[in-house]
């Protein structure tokens, strides 16, 4: 089965509201993960990662909260933007493994008006 | 540009034929990835390469599939006697370094339609 997952295909929040994005694993090696934006046509732009041994790190309008012990993770987008309007994708690479990245099927966030 | 660059952005051909398709990673970046996406679908990891170490070729489906990196750099992707389903969109990315704590940045691929 698919190692790294999303629980909701699609989001729609108002423009300026908070959104949050989650995303559930279930290999407990994983230890580096990624967060990626996808609009069509164009290839995943990273957003931020964070690595296991940390629980949160924060960027430029979003943060990303890792909670280990129930294997999730999300990504908070804050004041969201028509230009936040895409698929992220969480990734996870395996430690000790390969350094491909395993993705999830992505969850499409729309910014309404 | 600095970005990681692909070639053809698009690819139509006919069941059976075979493709190449090209990847200049980002300068200075030692780690070319290889990726696959069929439509509406997450990425699927193809083959890596680290250095001049040996590629880890463990995500290619079949033996249809190869690719090759020259001189560290620019990689070929190839798909031979392609089939229906080879039909999805090639993406490759490179990092600086290994994967693990190093974020692997994507072109915007090649989309390769089999007839």
């Amino acid at each position: 089965g698919e190692s790294v997952g999303l629980h909701l295909p699609t989001l729609s929040v108002q423009e300026g509201d908070n959104s949050i994005i989650n995303c559930a694993y279930s290999n407990s090696a994983s230890d580096y993960f990624i967060w990626y934006k996808q609009e069509s046509g164009k290839g995943p732009q990273f957003i931020i990662d964070i690595r296991s041994n940390m629980d949160k790190r924060q960027g430029q309008r979003v943060t990303v909260l890792l909670n280990k012990t129930v294997k999730h993770l999300s990504l908070q987008i804050a004041a969201t933007q028509p230009g936040d309007s895409a698929v992220y994708f969480c990734a996870e690479v395996i430690g000790g493994g390969a350094d491909g990245l395993t993705f999830g099927k992505g969850t499409h966030l729309i910014i309404q008006p | 540009g600095a970005g990681v660059s692909q070639s053809p952005s698009n690819k139509v051909t006919e069941k059976g034929k075979d493709v190449e398709l090209r990847c200049d990673p980002i300068s200075g970046h030692t780690a070319l990835y290889w990726y696959r996406q069929s439509l509406g679908q997450g990425l699927e990891f193809l083959i890596y390469f680290q250095g001049n170490s040996a590629p880890d070729k463990s995500g290619l489906p079949s033996d249809r599939f190869s690719a090759e990196r020259t001189g560290g750099s620019v990689s070929t992707l190839t798909i031979q006697r392609t089939q229906q389903e080879d039909s999805a969109v090639y993406l490759c990315a490179s990092s600086f370094g290994t994967g693990r704590g190093q974020p692997q940045h994507f072109g915007d691929g090649t989309r390769l339609s089999i007839l």
